[in-house]
């Protein structure tokens, strides 16, 4: 079983609709979770982090942490094209060392 | 400054040259990582140093050398490649290592030097 697990998709959402991204992780120790977005070329940007199981709300991003599941997500709300990019769910185990998932292509259709 | 700096953007080289990468912050971050990413797949922790000292070393072959000469700066000297280690090597840091401090662990990456071995 891999350390973190996304579905590579590729995910399609029409613009102004939630695209809503998923994670599951192995290590019940993990604490520190993120969310980053790569643009094709670049580099990772950080949109969130999450410690604490529920909500955290950034503006048009959610994401979301259940730790009884192992499951942490991130909603994209209002999706505008600018939002197509490949996401990258991240996970720091007792390790210390940050594991990332193999990412979730979206696209977002005008 | 909130930025992580990587030099050059883009090498070249044989298999056969020496070069470094270079990454610099000013952010105060007690932290710096490297870390390999092919096309399509994610990061690959390489290197991880916590106040100037190697504390993970992800068993990357030993022509790959990383040095912290200060807590800005972090190097990666380059030795004998193979054309298999051509890739996208990024820069990040953070803050320090501590678990539930908030944001203490949260990696700021650097642009990326793209590299081609030929």
């Amino acid at each position: 079983q891999k350390e973190v697990e996304q579905n590579s998709g590729p995910l399609s959402v029409p613009e102004g609709a939630i695209a809503s991204l998923n994670c599951t992780y192995s290590d019940r120790g993990s604490q520190s979770f993120f969310w980053y977005r790569q643009y094709s070329g670049k580099s990772p940007e950080l949109i969130m982090f999450i410690y604490s199981n529920g909500d955290k709300e950034d503006g048009r991003f959610t994401a979301q942490l259940n730790k009884a599941s192992q499951y942490v997500s991130l909603l994209i709300r209002d999706s505008q094209p600018s939002d197509s990019a490949t996401y990258l769910c991240a996970v720091m185990p007792g390790s210390q060392k940050l594991v990332f998932g193999q990412g979730t292509r979206l696209t977002i259709n005008p | 400054d909130t930025e992580v700096t990587q030099t050059p953007k883009h090498l070249v080289m044989g298999m056969t040259n020496k070069k470094s990468l270079k990454c610099e912050q000013h952010m105060g971050h007690r932290a710096m990582y490297w870390y390999k990413q092919k096309a399509k797949k994610p990061p690959e922790l390489m290197f991880v140093y916590s106040y100037e000292k190697l504390s993970i070393n992800e068993s990357v072959p030993s022509r790959f050398s990383p040095e912290c000469p200060n807590s800005s700066l972090l190097n990666l000297h380059l030795h004998a490649l193979q054309p298999e280690d051509s890739a996208l090597y990024l820069c990040a840091s953070s803050p320090g290592l501590q678990r539930g401090v908030s944001g203490a662990n949260v990696l700021t990456f650097g642009a990326g030097s793209r590299l081609t071995v030929l």
